[in-house]
Parts: C-alpha cells; sequence; structure tokens
C-alpha cells in the first residue's frame, strides 16, 4: 500500500524558514517523479514545485523562496522554506506523480501538513 | 488568479449529467495531457482523469474526459449525491515551467 507522510507543519513568524518531509512507503521511490501542492484555507489547489527525472521546477510565487530536494536512499522528498510570507499559510500536501516524468498527474497524495505564516 | 479557467460552480439532479470546463492556452492545454481531480470535503485529492481522458482503476466509467484544442472538459454522468465535490483540472505548462491548477469547480447535486 502506498503512503505518503508528511512531517514538519507548523506556525512560524514571517520571514522565517521551514522544512518540509515527506517519507514514502508501499513504491520504489526513486522511479516516480514528486511535488508538492499546497491548499490555503477556503482556497483552491496551487502547485508549489516538483522533481522529475528531468530536474526540478517551481511555481513562480516560490521561486528562490522554496527548494525542493530528495533523498532516495531515505525514500524522503523535502521542501525548504524561507523567507516565509503570510500568504504561504496552506496545508501543504505531498504527491507522488504516476510515472517518472509528468508531474501534473498525482497518483496519491498525503494526509497534508499544516503551516502557518503569523507574527 | 488561475491560468487554467474553470467555472465556479455547476449544478444538476441527481442521475443528470453536468459538464466541468477547463479553458487554457497554446502553452498548456494546448500541447500536454490534462488531468482532473476530485477534493470531497476535508479530504486530500484524488485523480480522478489522467492522459486526458484515462481513468485510474476504482474509478467509475461515470466520469469521462476530454480535450478539444486548448480546452477540456470533464463529463460526469448519473449523478449521485456523494458527487457532490470540488473539481480541478490540471497540466503541465510549457512556458512557465510548472504545473497549473484550475480554480476548482464546486459541483452541487440538488
Amino acid at each position: 500500500e502506498v503512503q505518503l507522510l508528511e512531517f514538519g507543519g507548523g506556525l512560524v513568524q514571517p520571514g522565517g524558514s521551514l522544512r518540509l518531509s515527506c517519507v514514502g512507503s508501499g513504491f520504489t521511490f526513486s522511479a516516480y517523479s514528486m511535488g508538492w501542492v499546497r491548499q490555503a484555507p477556503g482556497k483552491g489547489l496551487e502547485w508549489v514545485s516538483g522533481f522529475s527525472l528531468r530536474g526540478t521546477s517551481y511555481a513562480a510565487s516560490v521561486k528562490g523562496r522554496f527548494t525542493i530536494s530528495r533523498d532516495n536512499s531515505k525514500n524522503t522528498l523535502y521542501l525548504r522554506m524561507t523567507k516565509l510570507r503570510t500568504e504561504d499559510t496552506a496545508v501543504y500536501y505531498c504527491a507522488k506523480s504516476d510515472g517518472p516524468e509528468r508531474l501534473n498527474e498525482i497518483e496519491y497524495w498525503g494526509q497534508g501538513t499544516l503551516v502557518t505564516v503569523s507574527s | 488568479q488561475s491560468v487554467l479557467t474553470q467555472p465556479p460552480s455547476v449544478s444538476a439532479a441527481p442521475g443528470q449529467k453536468v459538464t466541468i470546463s477547463c479553458s487554457g492556452g497554446s502553452s498548456n492545454i494546448g500541447i500536454n495531457y490534462v488531468s482532473w481531480y476530485q477534493q470531497l470535503p476535508r479530504t486530500a485529492p484524488k485523480l480522478l482523469i489522467y492522459d486526458v481522458y484515462k481513468r485510474p482503476s476504482g474509478i467509475p466509467d461515470r466520469f469521462s474526459a476530454s480535450k478539444s484544442g486548448t480546452s477540456a472538459t470533464l463529463v460526469i454522468t448519473g449523478l449521485q449525491t456523494g458527487d457532490e465535490a470540488e473539481y480541478y483540472c490540471a497540466a503541465w505548462d510549457n512556458r512557465l515551467i510548472a504545473v497549473l491548477f484550475g480554480g476548482g469547480t464546486k459541483l452541487t447535486v440538488l
């Protein structure tokens, strides 16, 4: 059974940093594209970042502030978030694609971890 | 504001059919595959459609989709009250080098 478990959400002040982790199990982690999608309270889905066989990519809203990485030996995906803004407040979902490339085809989602940016 | 445009809401009676549109451009829907997601209240989204029209195992054939030019359409037939949810389209954008989600469409089954 595929599982994605996110860790690292919480309350952080504007301008602060946070690192999210996502541990995957039940599949060959290194063979799949992985990414992060967020959802602000009462709002729609917003793709944040992805890591495919072609490399990394970011939404314009987070480029230069967020860094995605993965450790295939630990089956773990990371999202390092810096210079956080109040508008980054959202539930962050870890996302597993259905193949090595298509980041928009998310076969499995984590349960989500809440990041709150507030003073 | 999303680059993929969906109607904010649609509604229909149980048993009826509803269509949800997703309008994009030449750098996203026009040349790439489209996927669709269903998000029930207070749950994570679920993949409904990938590769424009393919259904993952377990998704009933009441859900179908297509693409024409720079627009995509999700069709749900035989509506059930359990279909009440938010629906999102998504596609890769070659110009932005990013995934785009539509703004979401809330389906109400009257």
